[in-house]
C-alpha cells in the first residue's frame, strides 16, 4: 500500500485566497484525522471522521475552516479564507477504525499564507 | 480529560549516550500507549505501543513499559544514533466508550539531536 496520500506537498497562497488540502487515506482504513502542527501549538487534532461520517470537529479552529469526506477514500480541509496564522503543516492520518490504536500519518501539506 | 505531559526539550546527547524521555498521561479510562517518532520534513511514525499496564513496547532499540501505578510511559534506548535525531511523541488512545472526543491525545514533543 503506498500509504496515506495528502497534496499538495507544500502550498503557498495570498491572504484572502481558498485554500484546499487533500487526503487519501490507507485503504480499509475506516477512520481519518485532520491535524495542524505549528511550533507554538504543537500538534493539534482538527476533526476526525469515522466512516465518512465527522464525529468530533472541535479542534476545528473558526468557521473558515471546513472538512469534508465524500467516500471513503478521499478528504479535503478547507480553509477560506485563508490567513497568515493558518501557517502550519497539516498531516491527515488514517487508522482502521476511531479506537484503534494506531495511525498512520501522511507526509503533510506545508500551508504558507502570506 | 486525558491529557499527556512530556519533558522539555530540547534534549542534545552524545552518540552512544543512555536516553530517556519521560511521559506521564491523565485518563479516565484504561488507554493504550504510545510512541510516534517524527523526522525532519516527515509525518508522524508509530515507534512502539503498549495496551496494558506492564506492556513494555519496544522497536529498534527504544524500549517504554506501561507503568499505571505511577502513570508513566517513559521512553529508553542504551545507546543512541545520529540517526535518532528526531522529535518524539508520547500519545495515548483512551478507549472509554462514549468518549470520541479525547479519543486520541498526543503530547508536545521532545525533540532529540544526536551530536556525532
Amino acid at each position: 500500500d503506498a500509504g496515506v496520500i495528502q497534496s499538495p506537498r507544500h502550498e503557498v497562497t495570498e491572504m484572502g485566497q481558498e485554500v484546499t488540502l487533500r487526503c487519501k487515506p490507507i485503504s480499509g482504513h475506516n477512520s481519518l484525522f485532520w491535524y495542524r502542527q505549528t511550533m507554538m501549538r504543537g500538534l493539534e487534532l482538527l476533526i476526525y471522521f469515522n466512516n465518512n461520517v465527522p464525529i468530533d470537529d472541535s479542534g476545528m479552529p473558526e468557521d473558515r475552516f471546513s472538512a469534508k469526506m465524500p467516500n471513503a477514500s478521499f478528504s479535503t480541509l478547507k480553509i477560506q479564507p485563508s490567513e497568515p496564522r493558518d501557517s502550519a503543516v497539516y498531516f491527515c492520518a488514517s487508522s482502521r477504525d476511531w479506537a484503534d490504536y494506531e495511525q498512520y500519518f501522511g507526509p503533510g501539506t506545508r500551508l504558507t499564507v502570506t | 480529560g486525558d491529557s499527556v505531559t512530556q519533558m522539555e526539550g530540547p534534549v542534545t546527547l552524545s552518540e552512544e549516550a543512555f536516553l530517556t524521555i519521560n511521559c506521564t498521561y491523565t485518563a479516565t479510562g484504561y488507554p493504550s500507549l504510545f510512541w510516534y517518532v517524527q523526522y525532519p520534513g516527515e509525518g508522524l511514525q508509530l515507534l512502539l505501543k503498549a495496551t496494558k499496564a506492564d506492556d513494555k513496547g519496544s522497536n529498534k532499540g527504544f524500549e517504554a513499559t506501561y507503568r499505571k501505578e505511577t502513570t508513566s510511559f517513559h521512553l529508553e534506548k542504551g545507546s543512541v544514533q545520529v540517526s535518532d535525531s528526531a522529535v518524539y511523541f508520547c500519545a495515548l488512545s483512551d478507549q472509554t466508550l462514549g468518549n470520541y472526543g479525547q479519543n486520541f491525545v498526543f503530547g508536545p514533543g521532545t525533540r532529540l539531536s544526536v551530536l556525532p
